[in-house]
């Protein structure tokens, strides 16, 4: 069984559209991420839910919503596309407050706005 | 800002030569250090978790050692072989918060 599913693996969408990315763990973990790997392959966090709670959110434009309906799910929504968006975004759990807890990775989402 | 800085960025070995690269991070309010080794097309895996200063972690032929007090950290490989090309991430925690920090990577290519 996958530990951290990511759908899709693939999105390619025009400038201004509105896409989702999913995610969900079922290794019970309390913790989930969304980073984003940039052109130069730079793992750069975006967002962090803890327990259903927002926890990090770093310098993200407003159009990149995160949504965690439970703890075993982590959505992300992007309003109005744009062609800088275009990268692999990659979803990873831990066990919430352990930082010495290994972050698991789903397979990523390779985005492509044309 | 917390910066996680790996050298070299990219290296190439023979079959069976031995190698090792550098984390370096911040030393203060440090929790644990991670390894990480990320094949293409596949997701990071985690290697070793570190989090007291002179820990040594061994999984066969790749081993870690942590230095807290300097802010570093050596990977090392042993008689490569070509299923070890990978990049390799290091990740830094800092006590109180959920961040794990990234470095940029060592690019690693075995050749047979």
């Amino acid at each position: 069984d996958t530990a951290v599913s990511q759908t899709p693996k693939y999105l390619v969408t025009q400038m201004g559209n509105d896409k989702s990315i999913k995610c969900e763990q079922n290794l019970g973990h309390d913790t989930m991420y969304w980073y984003k790997q940039d052109s130069k392959k730079f793992l750069k966090i975006m967002f962090s839910y803890n327990n259903k709670e927002l926890i990090i959110n770093e310098t993200v434009p407003n159009r990149f919503s995160p949504k965690s309906p439970d703890k075993a799910h982590l959505n992300l929504h992007i309003n109005s596309l744009e062609l800088g968006d275009s990268a692999v975004y990659f979803c990873a759990s831990s066990q919430g407050g352990y930082q010495n807890s290994p972050l698991h990775f789903g397979n990523g989402t390779r985005l492509t706005v044309t | 800002i917390l910066n996680v800085e790996q050298s070299p960025q990219s290296l190439h070995v023979q079959e069976g030569d031995s190698t090792n690269f550098t984390c370096s991070f911040p030393s203060s309010n440090f929790y644990a250090l991670h390894w990480y080794r990320w094949e293409t097309a596949k997701s990071p895996e985690a290697l070793f978790v570190m989090t007291l200063n002179g820990d040594e972690k061994k999984k066969g032929r790749i081993s870690a050692t942590l230095n807290t007090k300097e802010g570093y950290s050596y990977l090392y490989i042993k008689g490569s072989q070509p299923e070890d090309s990978a990049t390799y991430l290091c990740a830094f925690t800092t006590s109180g918060t959920y961040k794990y920090i990234f470095g940029t990577g060592t690019r690693l290519k075995v050749l047979a």
